[in-house]
């Protein structure tokens, strides 16, 4: 089945303490990338990858780190979470960004205290 | 920046119409339109790309303005499966700017 998934779906985490969240697609899709979804705002693009070894920053990327070392993974890297980071965060993937839907995984609701 | 969207939110009654709009103060490559229900991921709808092509379900229709630089999906003889939050992306330079969104609430 094709899929995108994100683990872990919930995490408590405490300020300061780094964490991954984990995301991975199995349609070869060249294009992924990170959202945060909050009330009011939508979502916003933190990250995205044009392909393995390219990354570039959306429209959020402070306190955010990425790394796409194989075409399925794009794992997003919080070094030291604080609490604005609290938020759900969803990953995506396409085959490319122009004229291509994009395929969202479950989604990881991080709370940061 | 992010589009707009408008309105905030909609409450319908089975069988009504609705419009959603999106307008962006940049040129417009495309614009994707997306459906998301409570506590699940956005699904994709719809994408309009310039120069008049679209790729989407066939029961949903939109429209693609590139000189006024605005979107609308229109959501005709609603249902109540049609309920959740629309929201339109636009994309340009590789990254992808998506609306507040539009709550869609259909009653029986």
């Amino acid at each position: 089945e094709a899929q995108v998934t994100q683990n872990p779906r919930y995490l408590i985490t405490v300020t300061g303490k780094k964490l991954t969240v984990t995301c991975s697609q199995n349609m070869n899709h060249e294009y992924m990338s990170w959202y945060r979804q909050d009330p009011g705002l939508g979502l916003r693009q933190i990250y995205y990858s044009m392909n393995v070894e390219v990354t570039d920053k959306g429209d959020v990327p402070e306190g955010y780190k990425v790394s796409r070392k194989e075409k399925r993974n794009f794992p997003l890297i919080l070094e030291s979470p604080s609490p604005n980071q609290t938020s759900l965060y969803f990953c995506a993937s396409s085959l490319g960004l122009v004229g291509y839907e994009q395929y969202f995984g479950p989604g990881t609701r991080l709370t940061v205290t | 920046q992010q589009p707009v969207q408008s309105p905030q939110a909609v409450i319908l009654r089975e069988g009504e119409d609705a419009v959603i709009n999106c307008s962006s103060s940049k040129a417009l490559y495309s614009v994707h339109w997306y459906r998301q229900k409570h506590g699940e991921a956005p699904v994709f709808l719809m994408i309009l790309l310039k120069g008049g092509e679209q790729k989407g379900h066939e029961k949903i229709s939109a429209s693609f303005n590139e000189k006024k630089q605005q979107s609308s999906l229109y959501l005709t003889a609603s249902q109540l499966s049609y309920s959740g939050t629309y929201f339109c992306g636009t994309e340009k330079n590789n990254d992808m700017r998506f609306g507040a969104g539009t709550r869609l609430t259909v009653k029986p």
